[in-house]
């Protein structure tokens, strides 16, 4: 069975520039998640979706990131434009329906650095 | 006050040794609990679910504390590839949404 797939798996871009970062879940997980390490930080809950739907988005910092789930399979994350502070990595997970966090499987994650 | 509280360490450990992580979390209606391996530059990975009653998986022993909102994770006979970080997880949902991560507690086991 293949994992949870994140690209791309660094991205450097400059502050004011747009980046989309990619999650492709488990086939067949309905529920996908979004969360970020700023380094010497935790990981923090950006959102979670169920399909297609945004189940929870209280962990978005702001509205510079946008994320989509287009037909409920791989999910998108884009940051316009972008700032230092969004330096990181972007981890995304997923699980099967009634499972949650006790089904959690992660991504490798996306490292982004902003400059 | 953080929502999970863990000493970041490093804790540094012979072959063999038995180690201890405390975890503390502030919200009393948290309902689940966990605890997650994450080796450096790697995503995170289900070390194990925490249950009040305790549970044990071969090295590995994990207890919670209700009363003093408190999880624990203790490791025998620690091996070289138990060097990681280990996170303390906790869910206000029942576990079915979103989790909230302590900032993990780095262990290095030395020959």
């Amino acid at each position: 069975e293949a994992g949870v797939t994140q690209f791309p798996s660094h991205s450097v871009i400059e502050k004011g520039q747009t980046v989309t970062l990619r999650c492709d879940p488990i086939s067949g997980h309905d529920n996908l998640y979004w969360y970020r390490r700023v380094m010497g930080k935790e990981i923090k809950f950006l959102l979670h979706f169920v399909k297609e739907s945004k189940q929870d988005e209280s962990g978005m910092p702001n509205n510079r990131f946008l994320a989509e789930r287009t037909g409920g399979t791989y999910s998108t994350l884009k940051v316009q434009p972008a700032e230092l502070e969004d330096s990181g990595v972007y981890f995304c997970a997923s699980s099967q329906l009634g499972q949650g966090a006790y089904g959690y499987t992660f991504g490798s994650g996306t490292r982004l650095t902003v400059v | 006050r953080k929502e999970v509280e863990q000493d970041p360490g490093p804790f540094n450990v012979p072959e063999g040794a038995t180690v201890a992580f405390n975890c503390t979390y502030s919200n009393s209606a948290s309902q689940s609990f966990f605890w997650y391996r994450q080796d450096c530059r790697k995503e995170p990975k289900l070390l194990m679910s925490v249950y009040s009653s305790g549970n044990e998986d071969g090295r590995f022993t994990a207890q919670l504390n209700r009363a003093s909102q408190y999880i624990s994770l203790l490791i025998r006979d620690s091996k070289l590839s138990d060097s990681a970080t280990y996170l303390c997880v906790v869910s206000n949902s029942g576990g079915y949404q979103k989790v909230t991560f302590g900032i993990g507690t780095k262990l290095q086991v030395i020959p």
